[in-house]
């Protein structure tokens, strides 16, 4: 079956606009999370969806950052005003347990270039 | 707040040596992954490890935990070019048990060149 994709797989965009970036989790995954990736870094988490709603959104940055999720489908992160600090890699994974241990199942992330 | 410290950070090495990675926290786990991200797409999941002491392996690539769930390392026998990627390791903290969000190590850039 299909894996977890987003789009656009780039993204350019000059400082102060606002993007969107998408992510469509693997089908019947309940669960679906945002994480950032800096050049050559580990992974910050963002926010978590269960469902569409979000019991965790401790990792988002600022208030310009927003996500929201419809059902159990598609979710889209928001970021307004964009600033060069935002320039990343965002990951989306989902998965279909929750409680220890699972697996999350990651996309190949949208690169965002603020320029 | 939990830190996952990897180290070395940078690792170059030829087709046939080996190598250990190693994943170090300031707390204690509660379980332990494992991922390889390959540049362009998002981590795939190795191995998960639970239990103190717990030793697993995959192919040339042993997992182990520490008997006090505070590191863990991950070697690699004979590397091959295929190996070359990201490693990182991920651990779900206690008190995420509602959230199930991971908290990832700094990563470990591995170039095996032939």
């Amino acid at each position: 079956g299909a894996g977890v994709s987003q789009s656009p797989s780039n993204k350019v965009t000059e400082k102060g606009k606002d993007v969107e970036l998408r992510c469509d989790p693997i089908s019947g995954h309940t669960a679906l999370y945002w994480y950032r990736q800096r050049l050559g870094q580990g992974l910050e988490f963002l926010i978590y969806f269960q469902g569409n709603s979000a019991p965790d959104k401790s990792g988002l940055p600022s208030d310009r950052f927003s996500a929201e999720r419809t059902g159990e489908s598609v979710s889209t992160l928001t970021i307004q005003r964009t600033q060069q600090e935002d320039s990343a890699v965002y990951l989306c994974a989902s998965s279909s347990v929750t409680g220890l241990p699972y697996e999350q199942y990651f996309g190949p992330g949208t690169r965002l270039t603020v320029t | 707040t939990q830190l996952l410290e990897q180290s070395p950070q940078f690792l170059s090495i030829q087709e046939g040596e080996n190598l250990t990675v190693y994943c170090n926290s300031s707390s204690v786990f509660s379980s332990l992954q494992w991922y390889r991200q390959e540049p362009g797409e998002g981590p795939v999941l190795l191995v998960t490890v639970v239990t103190g002491g717990e030793v697993k392996k995959l192919k040339r690539l042993t997992f182990q935990f520490g008997d006090a769930r505070k590191d863990s390392s991950l070697h690699i026998t004979a590397a091959q070019p295929g190996d070359t990627g990201l490693y990182l390791c991920a651990e779900a903290p206690y008190e995420s048990y509602n959230t199930d969000k991971l908290i990832f190590g700094t990563g470990t850039r591995l170039q095996v060149f032939p």
